[in-house]
């Protein structure tokens, strides 16, 4: 199995402009995290999806971010209008039901100047 | 107070030594339990799991629980250059659905 996978893996982009991210999860994998990490923050969980259905959104920040889950093998985070602070790495990941590990992606670093 | 307390290091031992990372939560309603190695640039893995009190092994990695006194740590014995990066534990409350809280991280600095 290819694991998760992300697009783009870098992404430098200037204030005010939208920004999509892109997850493939792993084949079969009925859960799909977005992860934020900074520096200063650590690792938060914005939105996690069970079968394609948004489950808790409460970490997503702000208006600004939204995401989706159109179908099994595809999701997107998109942040419009982008600001500074929301330089960081963002993570995707999947889990299987009833499995134990969640498998990470490789990320996204996001650059907005 | 954060949910999930770890100290930040650097934690610099010898190779051959034993290191120990620790982590307190604060959620006494927490169940499920892991620790998360990350290499610089790298995303997360998982390397153990615990959910009872007491120890469990794997390989050269010890995890122990003690959920009275709310704190998690990770052993790793005979360490390696190999094992430098950094130590995320993560803790699932009990009615927390799917959601694991990370803390920020230990950094782990094994010297030859």
């Amino acid at each position: 199995d290819a694991g998760v996978i992300q697009s783009p893996r870098h992404e430098v982009t200037e204030m005010g402009q939208e920004v999509t991210l892109r997850c493939k999860p792993i084949s079969g994998h009925d859960y799909l995290f977005w992860y934020r990490q900074t520096m200063m923050r650590g690792l938060e969980l914005l939105i996690y999806f069970n079968n394609n259905v948004p489950i808790d959104d409460s970490g997503m920040p702000e208006d600004r971010f939204s995401a989706k889950m159109p179908n099994a093998s595809f999701s997107t985070l998109k942040i419009q209008p982008s600001e500074p602070r929301d330089s960081a790495v963002y993570f995707c990941a999947s889990r299987a039901w009833g499995g134990k590990t969640q498998y990470f992606g490789p990320g996204t670093r996001l650059l907005v100047l | 107070q954060k949910e999930v307390e770890q100290n930040s290091g650097p934690l610099s031992v010898p190779e051959g030594a034993i290191a120990s990372l620790n982590c307190t939560y604060s959620d006494r309603g927490s169940q499920s339990f892991f620790w998360y190695r990350q290499y610089s640039g790298k995303s997360p893995e998982l390397i153990m799991s615990i959910y009872s009190n007491g120890d469990k092994e794997d390989g050269r990695f010890t995890a122990q629980l003690n959920k009275a006194s709310q704190y998690v740590s990770l052993l790793i014995r005979d360490s390696q250059p190999s094992d430098s990066a950094t130590y995320l534990c993560a803790v699932k409350k009990d009615n927390a659905g799917n959601m694991l809280t990370f803390g920020g991280g230990t950094r782990l600095m094994v010297k030859p």
